[in-house]
């Protein structure tokens, strides 16, 4: 059974480009998570999604960020406009509900903003 | 206060020796869930070992076992005969709330990132 899957896997842009990172879930899992890694900061609960519906966004930095899971099989992370502080590892993570909430991560996105 | 805590930046351990990964937690909720993960240097974040608080036996998947003391408000991780590709960074993460709550969110640690030497 596929895993997490996120794309793109690296991404360069410049500030003030838009950014799309994507994330299929495995198949079957009612939740949905987006996650911020920094040095700084460590791991960031960004947003979370259950049954496609978002729960909590008290995470997402600022309305420059925005997320969406039209669908159980796809979620996006979009960062418009982007800026230099925006670089970092985007992960997504997937649970199903009735697995003791074990979250199972995506391999992430490693988002540079020059 | 943090949810989690994790006291060691860096550790070291021989090949084939043990090695316990300190965790402390906080909260007052009666039901919530402790998670270890392992985050090697190619980045992604592998789920290895889960303690339920009502759960009355440390838990163990192979070489890890979860050290949990309730009392303490302790999770520790425990690596028995440690390998090389062992060497990554390793977080402690908890859920508060019941395991099938919809407000499943996991607070993580700061990491503690483990060495093995041969």
């Amino acid at each position: 059974d596929a895993g997490v899957i996120q794309s793109p896997r690296h991404e360069v842009t410049e500030m003030g480009q838009e950014v799309t990172l994507r994330c299929k879930p495995i198949s079957g899992h009612n939740s949905l998570f987006w996650y911020r890694q920094t040095m700084m900061r460590g791991l960031e609960l960004l947003i979370y999604f259950n049954n496609n519906v978002p729960i909590d966004d008290s995470g997402m930095p600022e309305d420059r960020f925005s997320a969406k899971m039209p669908n159980a099989s796809f979620s996006t992370l979009k960062i418009q406009p982007s800026e230099p502080r925006d670089s970092a590892v985007y992960f997504c993570a997937s649970r199903h509900q009735a697995s003791q909430n074990i979250q199972y991560f995506g391999a992430g996105t490693r988002l540079s903003v020059l | 206060a943090q949810k989690i805590t994790q006291t060691q930046p860096g550790m070291f351990v021989q090949e084939k020796e043990a090695v316990t990964l300190d965790c402390t937690y906080d909260t007052s909720d009666p039901s919530y869930g402790l998670f270890w993960y392992k985050q090697p240097s190619s980045g992604e974040m592998i789920f290895l070992i889960y303690q339920g608080s009502y759960d009355q036996q440390n838990a163990t998947e192979g070489r890890y076992s979860l050290n949990f003391q309730k009392a303490r408000k302790s999770a520790n991780l425990v690596i028995s005969a440690s390998q090389l590709g062992d060497s990554a960074m390793y977080f402690c993460a908890m859920r508060e709330g019941p395991r099938g709550s919809t407000l499943g969110r996991l607070y993580f640690g700061r990491g503690t990132q483990l060495t093995v030497w041969p």
